[in-house]
């Protein structure tokens, strides 16, 4: 069971660079979900969507655009990338349920370092 | 704004002991609390999921118990080993918040030694 697959593993970029992390999940869930991760301060969710068509901010959304592609895939773009992006970025997935009762299922991570 | 705080931050424990993990929430309208265990280097590991009007679930040697009216979710690991070594992290999902969005703790560290 693949379940949510996380492409590049690592990537280093140049100040200014652009790059795309993928994300795909194959547990045919309605929402999908990207945090960062960094040292001391837990996961912050960066964007968000809901349902397939649907995407929203979240906590730190600024230098980020996503696009959910179809329901199995959701793309974190960084236009231009900044060293305070380097981070450990993750993608979940989870499935609505009532009153929001599903749990979130986890990528192994991309590591992101922005020289 | 819900904040998530976890106590303590690590935490080192021979081999054997039954040990407790603590996570505290700010707003206790909360659709559930996760506890997630996270390897080094890895993603996160869906441990125990509590719903809001549940007041525990176990799994194996793990117990994880939530009062929403204090604000408090714990963890409970039994007889502990070597390999319970990891950082684990709860998180709470949040209520009137269409995008069902979870808010996490730091985590806590944890080593057990052999």
């Amino acid at each position: 069971n693949a379940g949510v697959t996380q492409t590049p593993k690592f990537q280093v970029l140049k100040t200014g660079q652009s790059m795309t992390l993928q994300c795909a999940q194959d547990m045919n869930h309605n929402s999908m979900y990207w945090y960062r991760q960094d040292p001391g301060m837990g996961l912050r969710l960066i964007y968000y969507s809901a349902s397939e068509g649907t995407t929203d901010k979240g906590e730190v959304p600024n230098g980020y655009n996503v696009s959910r592609l179809n329901k199995r895939e959701f793309s974190l773009r960084l236009e231009s990338a900044a060293p305070s992006q380097t981070s450990v970025y993750f993608c979940a997935s989870s499935a609505p349920g009532l009153r929001f009762d599903q749990p979130q299922h986890f990528g192994d991570g991309t590591r992101l370092s922005i020289l | 704004k819900q904040e998530v705080t976890q106590i303590p931050a690590a935490l080192s424990v021979p081999e054997g002991e039954n040990l407790v993990l603590n996570c505290s929430f700010t707003d206790s309208a909360i659709y559930n609390l996760q506890w997630f265990r996270q390897d080094p280097g890895k993603g996160l590991t869906s441990l125990l999921l509590i719903q809001s009007s549940q007041r525990e679930q176990t799994s194996g040697r793990l117990n994880a118990s939530l009062d929403k009216s204090s604000g408090r979710s714990t963890l409970y690991i039994a007889a502990s080993q070597p390999g319970d070594s990891a950082t684990y992290l709860c998180a709470v999902r949040r209520g009137g918040d269409y995008g069902q969005n979870f808010v996490f703790g730091p985590g806590t560290r944890l080593s057990v030694l052999p």
